[in-house]
């Protein structure tokens, strides 16, 4: 089946760094999303592309669906603390299931 | 609006009882899911509802049963379930069918088998 490579696996940061995470994939995706999720709590979107090479922004953060479909980046500019969670890629094809990567776990110190 | 809910927040059972699970949505979306997810490993699909008809199975244990009684509503109905079966349960929605459109996801309801 389909499988998406997520990195980093954690990442401990402070406060007002950068933040970049990746997924990659073998397969060709058609759409790719990225959530967090807040312990306890449901996956929340965060951007959601839909054209290859499209650069999306949502405030502080920035996503990029790649040229060749099968990979994405997402980038977090200045974080602060309640940028912790988890961060999940998913990607997205027609008649088939999301897939989910296994997530980037942030840590922001103060 | 991109809400979906679930009720209840919480949930704590012994192995004998019977609970449900209930999420609903009024974004006028077609196809609604049911996944299951452990602490820190991604949401793991259960099933999938599109156009009210149960469409996809994945070959969940039958003390898992999934109601769809109009658009809106998405109930899971659960029955002498096993302590292994503890984890957040969470409903999403999508506009469309499977893989068409994105998912929207509910809050989640933490379940815990005694």
């Amino acid at each position: 089946g389909q499988q998406l490579n997520q990195s980093p696996q954690s990442m401990f940061i402070q406060e007002g760094e950068d933040v970049s995470m990746n997924c990659t994939s073998s397969s060709i995706f058609n759409t790719w999303l990225w959530y967090k999720q807040d312990p306890g709590e449901g996956p929340v979107l965060l951007i959601a592309l839909y054209k290859a090479g499209e650069l999306t922004s949502n405030g502080r953060l920035t996503a990029q669906f790649g040229i060749t479909r099968k990979d994405s980046f997402l980038n977090i500019s200045a974080s602060i603390p309640s940028d912790v969670g988890i961060y999940f890629c998913a990607g997205l094809t027609s008649g088939s299931r999301l897939t989910f990567g296994e997530g980037t776990q942030l840590t922001v110190n103060p | 609006d991109t809400e979906v809910t679930q009720t209840p927040k919480h949930l704590v059972m012994g192995m004998t009882n019977k609970k449900s699970l209930k999420c609903e949505q009024h974004m006028g979306h077609r196809a609604m899911y049911w996944y299951k997810q452990k602490a820190k490993k991604p949401p793991e699909l259960m099933f999938v509802y599109s156009y009210e008809k149960l469409s996809i199975n994945e070959s969940v244990p039958s003390r898992f049963s999934p109601e769809c009684p109009n658009s809106s509503l998405l109930n899971l109905h659960l029955h002498a379930l096993q302590p292994e079966d503890s984890a957040l349960y969470l409903c999403a929605s999508s506009q469309g069918d499977l893989g068409a459109d994105t998912q929207y996801f509910g809050p989640g309801t933490r379940l815990t088998v005694l």
